[in-house]
C-alpha cells in the first residue's frame, strides 16, 4: 500500500532563517505530487506542484521553493523565512491517471518568530 | 474560471442530527467531484469522490454526497452526525488529464453539541 511521510512534523523558526521541509512517498512510482499552504482559518493554497523528477510548477509568486530531486521526493526550501511563511504545510500525490484524486501527508506546522 | 464555493463557513448541529453541506461548482464540463475531512492538526482525508455513473455517491464514515449537474451542487449528507464527526470539511473539484490539479473550496468547519 502507498504511505506519504512529511517531516518535521512542527517546526519553530526565527525569521531570516533557512527551510527545508521534506515529503516522500513510498509504493507507488512517477507519482504526481504537491504541496499546499493552509493558513491559520483559511483553505487550502497550492503552492507548487510537480509530475516528474525535476519539473516543478509554481503556483503563486512567493519566498518559498521546491524541488524533486527523486522520484518520490518532494522538498518545499525557503532561503530566508518571512513571519508570513507561518502556517500548516501539506504534501499530497495523486497516480497522474488524470482521476485527479490525491493522498494527503499528515502535514508540517511551521511557526515563524 | 473554476471556482468552488461552500457557503458555510461555520456549522453548529446536535449529536443524532441530520447534517447536509454545501459546495457548488463553476466548471466548463463534468468534473471530478471530492470530499475531503480535516480534523484539527491533521492531514486530509478522502471521504468520497464523484467520477461519473449514480450521481448519489456512498463514502467512509457514513457520508454520502449527491452530483447535481442541473444546480452545479454536490451537497454532502449524514443522516445522523456523531461527535467525532466534528472536523474541517473541504469540497474539491478537478478534471486535469496532465497534472490531477484539484480547485478546493474555503472548508466548513462543524461543531457538533453532545
Amino acid at each position: 500500500s502507498q504511505t506519504i511521510h512529511q517531516w518535521p512534523a512542527t517546526l519553530v523558526q526565527p525569521v531570516g532563517s533557512p527551510l527545508s521541509l521534506e515529503c516522500t512517498v513510498e509504493g507507488t512510482s512517477n507519482p504526481n505530487l504537491y504541496w499546499y499552504r493552509q493558513a491559520a482559518g483559511r483553505g487550502l493554497q497550492l503552492l507548487f506542484y510537480s509530475v516528474g523528477i525535476g519539473q516543478i510548477s509554481s503556483e503563486v509568486p512567493q519566498n518559498l521553493s521546491a524541488s524533486r530531486p527523486q522520484d518520490r521526493q518532494f522538498i518545499l526550501s525557503s532561503k530566508k523565512l518571512l513571519l508570513s511563511d507561518s502556517g500548516f504545510y501539506l504534501c499530497a500525490w495523486s497516480v497522474g491517471d488524470s482521476y485527479n484524486e490525491q493522498f494527503f501527508g499528515p502535514g508540517t506546522r511551521l511557526t515563524v518568530l | 474560471a473554476q471556482s468552488v464555493t461552500q457557503p458555510d463557513i461555520h456549522i453548529t448541529v446536535s449529536e443524532g442530527a441530520s447534517l447536509e453541506l454545501r459546495c457548488n461548482y463553476s466548471y466548463g464540463a463534468t468534473p471530478y467531484l471530492f470530499w475531503y475531512v480535516q480534523s484539527p492538526g491533521q492531514g486530509l482525508q478522502l471521504l468520497l469522490k464523484y467520477f461519473s455513473g449514480d450521481t448519489l455517491v456512498q463514502g467512509i464514515k457514513g457520508f454520502e454526497a449527491e452530483f447535481k449537474r442541473s444546480q452545479s451542487s454536490f451537497n454532502l449528507r449524514k443522516p445522523s452526525v456523531h461527535w467525532s464527526d466534528a472536523a474541517e470539511y473541504f469540497c474539491a473539484v478537478g478534471r486535469n488529464y496532465n497534472t490531477d490539479k484539484l480547485i478546493f473550496g474555503t472548508g466548513t468547519r462543524l461543531q457538533v453539541f453532545p
